[in-house]
């Protein structure tokens, strides 16, 4: 099992470019969610999503979108780039009724 | 509004001591608490959880304490070694029917030799 499968693991941008953070799980996990890594802030929810077809917004949305069309499957869209989305950004996958969360390896995104 | 709220920040430990960390939370409807565990370039990683009917729980060297009336718990890391220096987070979440997990700011840890 690869477990969640984050890709790529580095990437640069210009400030108004558009860009899709690949996020992919193997253990048929219903929830899977979004979230990005600030020094003091902790890791803070994106957007996350219950199952295939239903997504819903988390503590920051904004600036970012999520579809989710299979079970396997919750790239995240950086509409248009801005310097205050540099960031470490790490995708999570679990079963419902809470326990344990698997995180993939994250991705360091840096906006110029 | 920060639901989980962690201290200290940064913590520095010898070989052999025992570091606590700290954190309280809001919402009464939390009833589930883990504990991650970071190291560089990795993702977090489960250590340990425990849910409000117990008041304390071990995994080896790791200690959960749980505090209900406070809405508080803490990890104690036993016999501490180097190995262990990573970046420690606490969440919370509902256990039932949870969407969403909740982090704290996150603790570095460093064990010194």
């Amino acid at each position: 099992n690869a477990g969640v499968t984050q890709t790529p693991k580095f990437q640069v941008l210009k400030t108004g470019q558009s860009m899709t953070l690949q996020c992919a799980q193997d253990m048929n996990h219903e929830y899977m969610s979004w979230y990005r890594q600030d020094p003091g802030m902790g890791l803070r929810l994106i957007h996350y999503s219950v199952g295939a077809g239903i997504t819903d917004q988390g503590e920051v949305p904004n600036g970012y979108n999520v579809s989710r069309s299979t079970t396997e499957d919750f790239p995240l869209r950086l509409l248009s780039a801005a310097p205050s989305q540099t960031s470490v950004y790490f995708c999570a996958s679990r079963y419902p009724g809470g326990t344990e969360a698997f995180f993939g390896q994250g991705t360091r995104l840096t906006v110029v | 509004q920060q639901q989980v709220k962690q201290s200290p920040q940064s913590l520095i430990v010898q070989k052999g001591g025992i570091p606590i960390i700290n954190c309280a939370y809001e919402n009464t409807a939390f009833d589930y608490f883990p504990w991650y565990q970071q190291f560089p370039g990795k993702g977090p990683a489960l250590l340990i959880a425990i849910r409000p009917d117990v008041s304390e729980k071990k995994e080896g060297r790791f200690t959960i304490s749980f505090n209900k009336s406070a809405k508080q718990f803490s990890l104690h890391i036993m016999d501490s070694q180097p190995g262990d220096s990573a970046t420690y987070f606490c969440a919370a979440s509902k256990a039932q029917g949870a969407q969403k997990l909740v982090f704290g700011q996150g603790t570095r840890l460093t064990i010194n030799p």
